[in-house]
């Protein structure tokens, strides 16, 4: 049980472009969704968490104009990187917590390459 | 600053040698969660402490919550090539709150 998927495991854009990558939690019901930066060999950065039906609360230095967030069911939500730019390449991993849960399971993450 | 500091960074061992990770801080976590991650994927969990002065045995894995709920231990017995990853405590301030990763630390074993 307890399993995450996201779609593109992988992509490749333009810059200037905007691209969605969907998280989805298969087999559970999904109160909450984060999302998360990873930088090489580094620790998870998280960008927001989205609570299902209500607005993304965004950290502190995320730009939610830029990183839109849509958490519309409880088993799906998709995030945005609108007009991407290089320095927007980077590993996205999403993650959903069950209701009355503590525990958060990841899915296997999103490579996106702006070229 | 990260609020919890995982130590070592990096570790590297031969296969049948024990291995210790540590995560500390000096905030009080209502629950702590230990993953793995491997390159290219995302991490996988691999247990939770909620009770101050909790020990969780998997397999060769045992985990332990301090008493004060404020730090962490992850001990590897026999080490083998598959346990090979990157180790992330991440621990919750508040029960349905965001958690804070440690920096994790690289665990090589060689065969």
């Amino acid at each position: 049980g307890a399993v995450v998927s996201q779609h593109p495991s992988r992509v490749i854009c333009k810059s200037g472009t905007s691209v969605k990558i969907e998280c989805r939690s298969l087999d559970f019901q999904a109160t909450t969704m984060f999302w998360y930066r990873q930088f090489p060999k580094k620790s998870l950065m998280l960008m927001a968490t989205s609570n299902e039906g209500s607005k993304a609360t965004y950290e502190q230095g995320v730009e939610k104009d830029k990183f839109l967030i849509n958490h519309a069911s409880l088993t799906l939500s998709t995030l945005t990187v609108t007009s991407a730019h290089p320095e927007d390449s980077s590993f996205y991993i999403c993650s959903a917590r069950g209701v009355g849960r503590y525990e958060q399971y990841f899915g296997p993450g999103t490579r996106l390459t702006v070229t | 600053t990260q609020l919890l500091e995982q130590s070592p960074q990096f570790l590297s061992i031969q296969e049948g040698e024990n291995l210790t990770v540590y995560c500390n801080s000096s905030s009080v976590f209502s629950s702590l969660q230990w993953y793995r991650q491997e390159p290219g994927e995302g991490p996988v969990l691999l247990v939770t402490v909620v009770t101050g002065g909790e020990v969780k045995k998997l397999k060769r894995l045992t985990f332990q919550f301090g008493d004060a709920r404020k730090d962490s231990s992850l001990h590897i017995t026999a080490a083998q090539p598959g346990d090979t990853g990157l180790y992330l405590c991440a621990g919750a301030l508040d029960s349905w709150g965001k958690l804070q990763f440690g920096a994790g630390t690289q665990v090589v074993v060689t065969p």
